[in-house]
This record gives structure tokens, sequence and C-alpha cells, in this order.
């Protein structure tokens, strides 16, 4: 079984409408992160959390939510989806121990299409 | 400014023959790390390969080597023996300030790789 889970794997929406898109990891990390990829544009942080109490905006926050259910979940909320949230989502954990790589974990990615 | 950029946006190489993929980055901060992720047609991101400020050698991991230039920072991934399963999008990270553990990764926008037989 995958260590990192997202879903839905794939969505269609329409503007204006509120979209949660969630992640769960068995890793047992502390640490996640939501990115989102558009073409050309490598991966952006939206928002992170290295622990349930602590969540923090990332460089591209703005039309976005987050929620930390439980160690092991993350949400992504769009409240009211627009068609420029049209791309491709990752999820990542990392065990936020600092030695080392301390590699992040990425999800299979959820891809979302506002139209 | 860039932190980190990648100036190849496509790059071809054959079957057997190694490749590089340039990566440089800004940081005025002594601490940092930098990371090269994997990812192929199907999407996920792959870890590579980790390179730190402070290592003293050019970090290998199997056929991907990390030329480290810290002077000129950069840092470059070296593909040996290509294979047709190396075709993908390859991007290079970085991770700043790792006395604070804040773990921020910074993406550059990527090279996509294509091997021919």
């Amino acid at each position: 079984d995958a260590d990192v889970t997202q879903t839905p794997r794939n969505r269609i929406t329409k503007t204006g409408k509120r979209i949660m898109l969630e992640c769960s990891q068995t890793k047992g990390h502390d640490r996640m992160y939501w990115y989102r990829q558009d073409p050309g544009l490598g991966l952006q942080l939206i928002y992170y959390s290295f622990d349930v109490k602590d969540i923090n905006k990332g460089e591209i926050s703005d039309g976005y939510s987050v929620s930390r259910q439980a160690q092991a979940k993350f949400s992504l909320s769009l409240e009211s989806a627009i068609p420029n949230q049209t791309a491709l989502y990752f999820c990542a954990t990392s065990e936020g121990s600092g030695l080392g790589a301390d590699e992040q974990f990425f999800g299979p990615g959820t891809r979302l299409t506002v139209l | 400014a860039q932190k980190i950029t990648q100036t190849q946006p496509g790059m071809f190489v054959q079957e057997k023959e190694a490749v590089t993929l340039d990566c440089t980055y800004d940081t005025s901060d002594p601490s940092y790390g930098l990371f090269w992720y994997k990812q192929p047609s199907s999407g996920e991101m792959i870890f590579l390969i980790y390179q730190g400020s402070y290592d003293q050698q050019n970090a290998t991991e199997g056929r991907y080597s990390l030329n480290f230039q810290k002077a000129r920072k950069s840092a470059n991934l070296v593909i040996s023996a290509s294979q047709l399963g190396d075709s993908a999008m390859y991007f290079c990270a970085m991770r700043e300030g790792l006395e604070y553990n804040t773990d921020k990764l910074i993406f550059g926008t990527g090279t996509r790789l294509q091997v021919f037989p």
C-alpha cells in the first residue's frame, strides 16, 4: 500500500464550487505539505503543517484553506474554485528530523480541473 | 530573483550515454540542502539524491551523482548510462536554513529529459 495517498485522483468541477482534496499518510510523519504544480512553474507551496496544531501559509495560500484533522490527515479546500486553480496538486510528508536529506515523500497527485 | 534556476527546458540523450542536468541556486544562508526529484509521465514525484551544503563529497546514488560546485552555486545532476526509463521531468529543489529545521522546499521549473534508443 502507498505511504501517502490522495483522494480524489482526478476531479472536474465548476467555478464557484467548494472542493476538498484529502491526503492521508501511514509514514508516521509529523510534517505535511500541499503543493500545486502548473506547467512550466515547478511546484509551489500552498500550506504546510509541522504538527496538528501548527499550520502555516506557503507561497500561494490565497484562495485555499487547510485542515489537519490528525497526524495522518491533511486536507486542502478551495472555498470557491476558479479556473486558474486548475492544476496538479500534491501532498507530501517529511519526518522533520532536520538530519541529512530528510526528504519529502509525495503522494500520487490530484488533477483538478475548474471549468 | 529565482532561488532555483534550471535553464534547460528539455534535453535529449541516447540510451547508455551520460547526461548532465543543470541547476543553479541562490541563497545567502550557509546551511542548505539541495535535492533532485524525478517526475515520470505518470505524475508521481520520486526523490533521487540529496546534497548538504556542508557535505565534503559529491553525493552519489547508483547511476545518479550530483556535481556540487559551491562557489558557483551549482548542483548539477549527472545520470550515467541512461536508460529509456529515465525519460521524465527532473526537478531541482533547495531547502534553506537547515539549522532552523524549516523544511520548506523551493523548486525549479524542471527539465524534461528524453532518452532515445
